[in-house]
């Protein structure tokens, strides 16, 4: 099983609402990831997790705020979001399975600011 | 700087022939690297990696090849089918935590 789980699949929010996206896997994965995606482009790093700590932030603004509350969940806090902050974003976890460095991603939130 | 390079923005085969989708790179450190498929608005779907100590890796109707002197990989499908009709995505692994550095993908259409 290489399932990884995002709720909500789509999200409509106004820039001053505060609104959270999650992320769950059940394979034993110890790294997780964040993504964001806009059209016809590829996926851009935000923020990995490694053994629940955050190792690395891709200079992301602070309206976006990661938490991992243990090693299966994942959860991005959004805050004061602009509309060009609307995008796919997607998580990943790492592991073995397809091989040691395969990320394994979810099928997304797709989110909307107005 | 873009590390990774997918120059081919599309491909159009016919069904029952062969894709060959090209990547290129330029980090020499670079030792593992994946294909993923990606459909609109869903996440990318894992196809294939290979590690740089191989040559190659086959997977069913996939196989990637990797030429590490030329800094070149490639993804070959045989035969292509209809539902092959995807944005392909190369990707490299940089470092220790896994970072993911992306081609900007090829749009692969299948005609029946």
């Amino acid at each position: 099983d290489t399932e990884v789980t995002q709720t909500p699949k789509h999200l409509v929010m106004g820039m001053t609402n505060k609104k959270s996206l999650k992320c769950e896997q059940h394979m034993g994965h110890r790294a997780m990831y964040w993504y964001k995606q806009k059209a016809k482009k590829p996926p851009e790093l935000m923020f990995v997790y490694s053994y629940e700590k955050l190792s690395i932030n891709e200079s992301v603004p602070s309206r976006f705020s990661p938490e991992c509350p243990n090693s299966s969940l994942l959860n991005l806090h959004l805050h004061a979001l602009q509309p060009e902050d609307s995008a796919l974003y997607l998580c990943a976890s790492r592991g073995w399975g397809g091989g040691p460095e395969t990320q394994y991603f979810g099928p997304g939130t797709r989110l909307l600011v107005l | 700087d873009q590390q990774v390079k997918q120059n081919s923005p599309s491909l159009s085969v016919q069904e029952g022939r062969i894709s060959i989708l090209n990547c290129d790179y330029t980090n020499s450190m670079f030792d593992y690297f994946l294909w993923y498929k990606k459909y609109p608005a869903e996440g990318p779907t894992f196809l294939i990696s290979i590690s740089s100590i191989k040559d190659k890796n086959e997977d069913g109707r996939f196989t990637v090849f990797l030429n590490k002197s030329a800094k070149h990989l490639s993804l070959h499908i045989v035969p292509s089918q209809p539902g092959d009709s995807a944005v392909y995505f190369c990707a490299a692994v940089s470092g220790n935590t896994g970072k993911l550095i992306f081609g900007q993908g090829t749009t692969l259409q299948v005609k029946p």
